[in-house]
Order: C-alpha cells, then sequence, then structure tokens
C-alpha cells in the first residue's frame, strides 16, 4: 500500500523552462511536506517544506504547492539548470508520529 | 557538506554476520533518523531517536537495532545479516522532533556476500 506516489520516474526538461515534479498521497494525516534532491552516492538534500496550513512556499527558483483536497503536491523550478538535474524526492510528515514517508522519486534532467 | 557523519563509508560482510553503523548527527539536533535505500526501493524509515529516545517506528525488522547516546551519536545495529539487507543506510538529523528539515548523511553501503 503505497501511501506516497510519484507517478513520473523520469522527467526531461530544456535548460531556462519550468521543470514540474508531482507527487500525490492517499493520507490525511501527513501534515508537512518536504522536497528533497539526491545525487548519485549522495544522501538527500532538503530542499523545500510546506506545511499543511499552507498551500504555497517559495524559495528562489523552487516552489512548492499543495494541494490539500486533492492531496497533491508538485515542485516548481524556474529556470531550471543543468545542475537541477538529480533525483527529487518528497517526503511526507505526520507531526503525531513523527514519521517520515519518501516517495519513489522523479529523475530530472535538464538539458544545456 | 550536511554536517552528519556515518561511519563506515562502504562495508562488505558475509550472511549470518552482525555490523554496527555509526551516524553523528549535526551539531545542536537531538533527532536522529536512520533509513534504508534498497536497488529496488526507495527511502524507507527504519527508526527515529529523539535525545536518547525511541521516537517512532518504521519498517525496521526485528533482527536491527539501534540507539542514541548520551551524546546524541547513534548506532544502528544489523544481526544475522541476509543478501537482502543489502543496501545504501542513510542517517538523518534534525534539531526537534519534528522532521520539518531533515539533514542526511553520505550513507553506509553495505554489501552482504
Amino acid at each position: 500500500d503505497q501511501q506516497v506516489k510519484q507517478n513520473s520516474p523520469s522527467l526531461s526538461v530544456q535548460e531556462g523552462r519550468i521543470s514540474i515534479l508531482n507527487c500525490d498521497y492517499t493520507n490525511s494525516m501527513f501534515d508537512y511536506f518536504l522536497w528533497y534532491k539526491k545525487y548519485p552516492a549522495e544522501g538527500p538534500t532538503f530542499l523545500i517544506s510546506i506545511s499543511s496550513i499552507k498551500d504555497k512556499n517559495e524559495d528562489g527558483r523552487f516552489t512548492v504547492f499543495l494541494n490539500k483536497s486533492a492531496k497533491h503536491l508538485s515542485l516548481h523550478i524556474v529556470p531550471s539548470q543543468p545542475g537541477d538535474s538529480a533525483v527529487y524526492f518528497c517526503a511526507l510528515g505526520s507531526s503525531n508520529t513523527g514519521k517520515l514517508i519518501f516517495g519513489q522519486g522523479t529523475t530530472l534532467q535538464v538539458k544545456p | 557538506d550536511s554536517g552528519v557523519t556515518q561511519t563506515p563509508k562502504h562495508l562488505i560482510t558475509a550472511t549470518g554476520q552482525r555490523v554496527t553503523l555509526r551516524c553523528s548527527p549535526r551539531s545542536g539536533d537531538l533527532s536522529v533518523y536512520w533509513y534504508q535505500q534498497s536497488l529496488d526501493q526507495g527511502l524507507q524509515f527504519l527508526i527515529q531517536y529523539y535525545n536518547g529516545e525511541e521516537r517512532a517506528k518504521g519498517n525496521i525488522l526485528e533482527r536491527f537495532s539501534a540507539q542514541q547516546f548520551p551524546d546524541l551519536h547513534s548506532e544502528l545495529n544489523l544481526s544475522s545479516l541476509e543478501l537482502g539487507d543489502s543496501a545504501l543506510y542513510f542517517c538523518a538529523s534534525s534539531p526537534g522532533q519534528v522532521p520539518e528539515t531533515q539533514y542526511f548523511g553520505p550513507g553506509t553501503r553495505l554489501l552482504v556476500l
């Protein structure tokens, strides 16, 4: 039973365009939502997060959107850069249980 | 550099053996989390410790155990190892109980032969 799904295993975009990464979840218990970036042979790097009381959080080129009614989370990267090429994981957490559940990841390739 | 350190970086052992993975959290962080990443699976949450106490448990096998010491470093013990335990094991830390931000170490790659 996958509570968190990143339905696109990979995404390819042109440098300078927008990258949109998506994440769907099934359980309403999650109250905070995070995005991580991971390069091969390294640990995940925290990018941006949002709590359930907000629907948008922006940090530089990265914006996270939360649609609680649709149980959908997305990460927008604008403009995309070749250095953004990596695997992106969404992670959903519950402050009650302390658990963090990760999606399967989406591999983003930004072409120069 | 996230400030989280893990040792060893690589570990090769045989089935049936026992190993200990070590993690030092970022300075000031009270929570330590352990994750397993297998080839065919994403990051699986194993267990969380907060200030020395177990706070949350995920998909951790009974053959695995962990603890957090008074200096806040943590160890993950894996025993009666099986081939399927081969994976990347990540440690992460966060300041409080709730991982609103979480900083990952570089991981320990375990290979069970």
